[in-house]
C-alpha cells in the first residue's frame, strides 16, 4: 500500500523560504509514470494545488506561485520536496503530498498533511 | 479567491439527495472533461470521489454521481447518510498544464 508523509518546520519566518519533504513507502518514486505534487489548503478555505514534477523530473508549476516554487525529487531517498521562497502569512496552510496518475488526473494517495505557519 | 465557484454550504436530510455546483469557465470547466470531486471528512485529506465528470473510483458508492453542463459541473448525492457530512470540493484541469480547485462547499446532513 503506498502511503506519503510530509515533514518539515511548522514555523517559518515572514521573508523566508519554506521547506518541506514528502517521503514515499510502499512504492518507487521514479520506478513508474506518476505525478508527485504538493497541494494545500489554508485554514478554513479551499484547497491550492502548487505544483507537480513527473518522475522524470518535468516540473509543473501554478502559475500564480511559479516564481517563488522550486519542487525536485529525490529518488534515492525516495522523497519528492518542495520549496517556496518569499512566505507571508498568507502561505500559512496544511501542506499536502500527492500522487496522481497523470496531469489531468485526481490526486489518488495523499499525504496526512502538515500545517506550516508563516510568523515571526 | 478561488478559480472555480462552489456554494459555501448544502445541506439535506437522511434519505434525500443533494447537489452541488462548481462553476467556472470556459478556459476550465467548460473545456476539459476533467473535472474531479473530493470529499474531506475534518482534519484528513481529500479523498477523490468522481473523476473525468462522472466516473466513480472503485469502492465510491453509486450514490455519488457527476455531470456537467457547460461551464457548470455538478455532484449529486442521493440516498444521503450520515458518513456523507463532509466537506466538498471541486477541480478542474485548467489548461497550460494548469490545476484549479474550487472553494469547497460544507455538506450538513441534518
Amino acid at each position: 500500500q503506498l502511503q506519503l508523509q510530509e515533514s518539515g518546520p511548522g514555523l517559518v519566518n515572514p521573508s523566508e523560504t519554506l521547506s518541506l519533504t514528502c517521503t514515499v513507502s510502499g512504492g518507487s518514486i521514479s520506478s513508474t509514470q506518476y505525478y508527485w505534487g504538493w497541494i494545500r489548503q489554508p485554514p478554513g478555505k479551499g484547497l491550492e494545488w502548487i505544483g507537480s514534477i513527473y518522475y522524470s523530473g518535468t516540473t509543473f508549476y501554478n502559475p500564480y506561485l511559479r516564481s517563488r516554487i522550486t519542487i525536485s525529487v529525490d529518488t534515492y531517498n525516495n522523497q519528492f520536496s518542495l520549496r517556496l521562497s518569499s512566505v507571508t502569512a498568507a502561505d500559512t496552510a496544511v501542506y499536502y503530498c500527492a500522487r496522481r496518475d497523470c496531469l489531468r488526473c485526481p490526486d489518488e494517495y495523499w499525504g496526512q498533511g502538515t500545517l506550516v505557519s508563516v510568523s515571526s | 479567491q478561488s478559480a472555480l465557484t462552489q456554494p459555501p454550504s448544502a445541506s439535506g436530510s437522511p434519505g434525500q439527495s443533494v447537489t452541488i455546483s462548481c462553476t467556472g469557465t470556459s478556459s476550465d470547466v467548460g473545456a476539459y472533461n476533467h473535472v474531479s470531486w473530493y470529499q474531506q471528512h475534518p482534519g484528513k485529506a481529500p479523498k477523490v470521489m468522481i473523476y473525468e465528470v462522472s466516473k466513480r473510483p472503485s469502492g465510491v458508492p453509486d450514490r455519488f454521481s457527476g455531470s456537467k453542463s457547460g461551464n457548470t459541473a455538478s455532484l449529486t448525492v442521493s440516498g444521503l447518510q450520515a458518513e456523507d457530512e463532509a466537506d466538498y470540493h471541486c477541480s478542474s484541469f485548467a489548461g497550460g498544464n494548469n490545476l484549479v480547485f474550487g472553494g469547497g462547499t460544507k455538506l450538513t446532513v441534518l
